[in-house]
């Protein structure tokens, strides 16, 4: 049974360009979200999508957007990349319902020069 | 603002040992909390969570408890082995409504064979 599988592992780029992550969730799970860890911090929340909805949104500006399509799977887009979004990227799955805790894939490192 | 707090960024254990984790809590509308474990280069693993109606959850060497009245919850692991040595996280979430987790930043756990 495949967990969260996301790609790519690594990826570089420079400021003001802009880049799209991938994430394939658990077999089963409906629900997927995203986040965004920094050097020494936990997890920050960016967004949620459920039935190819956002449904919960943290605090991070328009820049960061996604999609998920009709197979659960989801995209994370982040426009006019700042060195400040050089970060681990997170895509978590989930069922939707209570109790039902969120499984993580690996995440893809992001580096802006 | 961090709602979700770990004061120790680091611990370390004899193997055998009992080891306590801790993490507070500023949200009182948190009814879900999670553990996870993360090693280098790889996404946070669930380890064990627990229900604000329960004040305690077992599942073999790992048990959380939970006190709602002081906003904290501890992990316990007996015995530490050395496998066990990794970063763990808090986190928690309100559900219904808004079912993202909040991180807290971690305790780098070492257990010293």
């Amino acid at each position: 049974d495949a967990g969260v599988t996301q790609s790519p592992t690594h990826l570089i780029k420079t400021r003001g360009q802009q880049v799209t992550l991938r994430c394939s969730p658990k077999s089963g799970h409906d629900t997927v979200s995203w986040y965004q860890q920094a050097l020494g911090q936990g997890p920050q929340f960016i967004f949620q999508y459920y039935e190819e909805e956002e449904r919960q949104r943290g605090n991070f500006p328009d820049r960061f957007s996604g999609h998920q399509f009709p197979n659960y799977s989801s995209e994370l887009n982040v426009n006019a990349l700042l060195l400040g979004d050089s970060a681990l990227y997170l895509c978590a799955s989930s069922i939707q319902g209570p109790d039902q805790p969120q499984h993580f894939g690996d995440g893809t490192r992001l580096s802006i020069l | 603002d961090q709602q979700v707090k770990q004061n120790s960024p680091s611990l370390s254990v004899q193997e055998g040992r009992i080891s306590i984790l801790n993490c507070d809590y500023t949200n009182s509308m948190f009814d879900y909390f999670l553990w996870y474990k993360k090693y280098p280069a790889e996404g946070p693993t669930f380890l064990i969570s627990i229900s604000s109606i329960k004040d305690k959850n077992e599942d073999g060497r790992f048990t959380v408890f939970l006190n709602k009245s002081a906003k904290h919850l501890s992990l316990h692991i007996v015995p530490s082995q050395p496998g066990d040595s990794a970063v763990y996280f808090c986190a928690a979430m309100v559900f219904p409504g808004a079912n993202n987790l909040f991180f807290g930043t971690g305790t780098r756990l070492t257990v010293i064979p």
